[in-house]
């Protein structure tokens, strides 16, 4: 059973161009969030999304950056005009259902180079 | 969600067993205990979770007080492997509150 899957791994972008990251969930998993991590600091929530919906993006910064999850297909987390601040890894995690009880998986994280 | 404190690093020797302590004295008791790893810039591995009583699964014990205050990771038989971030979070129930919040964790360190 595969489990969650991001890519590309690693991604390097201009300043002012767009970053887009994948994330797959684990088999029969409908929900994604997404995490960042910049160097040297702690991992950060960014969007918590169900099928369709965003349910919490209380983690997303206001301006550039968007995540969906379509009915079919991979969770994007969009960056637009990346500025040098944008360098981190971004790690997808999924679980199966809702509530606190149930635990988060992990995918390996795109790392982000802006240059 | 409460807040937890850890202590930032410690050391174990190869082979024994590593306990990592955590503080959540603030939790409500419709909070549970999770533990998180982070191996080196690896995506954070999922441990152990628990509410109230004791946990085990293959990777570790979860030791948390009577009153909940507390809790304890133990790695029973500590390798080179074990070697990471460990993170103590402290998640409620409350519909749509999803997210974990991590903090600075303990960077344990198993010495040969």
């Amino acid at each position: 059973n595969a489990g969650v899957m991001q890519n590309p791994r690693h991604l390097v972008r201009r300043r002012g161009q767009e970053a887009r990251l994948r994330c797959s969930p684990m088999k029969g998993h409908s929900h994604v969030y997404w995490y960042r991590q910049l160097p040297e600091e702690g991992l950060k929530f960014m969007v918590y999304l169900q099928k369709e919906n965003i349910i919490d993006e209380s983690g997303m910064p206001k301006e550039r950056f968007s995540a969906e999850f379509p009915k079919e297909g991979p969770s994007i987390l969009r960056i637009q005009q990346v500025v040098r601040g944008d360098s981190a890894a971004y790690f997808c995690a999924s679980s199966s259902r809702d509530g606190s009880s149930y635990e988060q998986y992990f995918g390996p994280g795109t790392r982000l180079t802006v240059t | 969600d409460a807040k937890t404190t850890q202590p930032p690093s410690m050391d174990c020797a190869e082979g024994r067993a590593a306990n990592l302590p955590c503080n959540h004295s603030t939790i409500s008791g419709n909070e549970y205990v999770y533990w998180y790893r982070q191996i080196h810039s690896q995506g954070p591995q999922y441990i152990i979770h628990g509410l109230k009583n004791n946990e085990t699964n293959e990777m570790a014990s979860l030791i948390i007080t009577e009153d909940r205050k507390s809790s304890t990771l133990i790695l029973p038989h500590a390798t080179l492997r074990d070697t990471a971030v460990y993170y103590c979070i402290v998640r409620g129930i409350i519909q749509g509150a999803q997210k974990l919040v991590f903090g600075q964790g303990t960077r344990l360190t198993i010495n040969p």
